[in-house]
This record gives C-alpha cells, sequence and structure tokens, in this order.
C-alpha cells in the first residue's frame, strides 16, 4: 500500500527566502507526482505535475524535481511572498487508475 | 485545466439526515473521484463514478453510507447517509485531464 509523507508539517519563513518541502513515497512504481495548493477551507490548486519518466518541471518561482529510485520529490519555492501562505500537499498516482494518494500536507507561513 | 463547480458549498446538517452534494463539470470526463478531507486531515478517495456502471469504493467506504450517482459525462452526486458528526468533512470532487487531477472547490458538511 502506497503510504506518502511530507516533511516538515509546518513551516514559517520570512518573506523573500527560498525554500524546500520535501515529499517522499514508499512505493517508486509511480505513474506521476502531482504538488497542489490549498488555502485554508478551500479546494486544491494545482502546482506542478511530473511525469514518472520526467526528473522535474517548473512553474514561476515553483520547481519540483522527482527522484522515483529513492522514492522523494522536492518542491522549491523561490523568493517566497505572504501569498504563498498555504497547505501544500503532494500527491501520487500508483497504477493506471488515476486515483491520487495524497501526503500529510506543508503548512507553510510567511511572514513580512 | 477543468472548470468545476459543486454545490452547496457548505451546509450544516442534523445527525441522521442525510445530504446530496453535486458536482458539475465543463466538459465531458470518463472518470470523476469523490475525495474526503476530515478536519485537519489530507484527503482520502472515497470512489470512482464512471458513467454507466456502479461506482468503485475503497477500502473503508461504502455504497449505503455513500450512494453515488453518474448520470451523464459532466456531472455526478455523492450523498453522505444517516449522517454523525463523524461525517463533518469537506467533500471535493475531481477529474482527471491529460494525466492531472483537477479538483472542486469543496463542500464543507457540518453535523450536529
Amino acid at each position: 500500500k502506497q503510504e506518502v509523507t511530507q516533511i516538515p508539517a509546518a513551516l514559517s519563513v520570512p518573506e523573500g527566502e527560498n525554500l524546500v518541502l520535501n515529499c517522499s513515497f514508499t512505493d517508486s512504481a509511480i505513474y506521476n507526482l502531482q504538488w497542489f495548493r490549498q488555502d485554508p477551507g478551500k479546494g486544491l490548486t494545482s502546482l506542478l505535475l511530473i511525469q514518472s519518466s520526467q526528473r522535474e518541471q517548473t512553474s514561476g518561482r515553483l520547481n519540483a524535481s522527482l527522484d522515483k529510485s529513492s522514492g522523494r520529490s522536492t518542491l522549491y519555492i523561490a523568493a517566497s511572498q505572504p501569498g504563498d501562505s498555504a497547505t501544500y500537499l503532494c500527491a501520487v498516482v500508483t497504477g493506471t487508475a488515476s486515483k491520487l494518494t495524497f501526503g500529510t500536507g506543508t503548512r507553510l507561513q510567511v511572514t513580512l | 485545466s477543468a472548470v468545476i463547480s459543486q454545490k452547496p458549498s457548505r451546509d450544516i446538517c442534523q445527525r441522521g439526515t442525510s445530504l446530496t452534494i453535486q458536482c458539475q463539470v465543463d466538459s465531458q470526463v470518463t472518470m470523476m473521484f469523490w475525495y474526503r478531507q476530515q478536519p485537519g486531515q489530507s484527503l482520502t478517495l472515497i470512489a470512482t463514478a464512471n458513467q454507466g456502471s456502479e461506482a468503485t469504493y475503497e477500502s473503508g467506504f461504502v455504497i449505503d453510507k455513500f450512494p453515488i450517482s453518474r448520470p451523464n459525462l459532466t456531472f455526478s452526486t455523492l450523498t453522505v447517509s444517516n449522517m454523525s458528526p463523524e461525517d463533518s468533512s469537506i467533500y471535493l470532487c475531481s477529474v482527471n485531464r491529460g494525466h492531472e487531477q483537477f479538483f472542486g472547490p469543496g463542500t464543507r458538511l457540518t453535523v450536529l
């Protein structure tokens, strides 16, 4: 059974800092990995999708990497802003049924 | 991307009653997914809804408690039956498009 863990559970940084969020998964036979953002009481916004054959994806200040063999992914946020404050979730698809297994989330607060 | 709407956005219900949540997608999709997010927790898949066939439920979820309808390729409903306070959660529907998963805004349910 796939298990996804995210470290740290919570993180507070001052504005402007670069930061890294970590995601690990127990079964390396994934189809893809997706990073989401969730604002309090809201739905999920897709940030980045990495296919199993890819090593990284970039979107603006966000860069996600994937090391499938070691079961790890990182989300790098450059020059953090208060608007980045949210919970970040990683999720993997194992198999072809498109069902996501979610991590525990990292709650990020960027302070002024 | 995909534009997904859910109704209601939130509700407060009495123990023992049922609530039906609607999910509408902007274009046809084969599979629709229903997730639950309990307070302070990550997302857990309840079931996969395919048009023209019965929904497929994950371990720990049963049709009598969470009946699902999928009358066409753009719409699905999830009913939370005989509710108890433990059913208080955010319920989200999602669809897969081009291997990427997109989520609706969620329905926040509180059971008293």
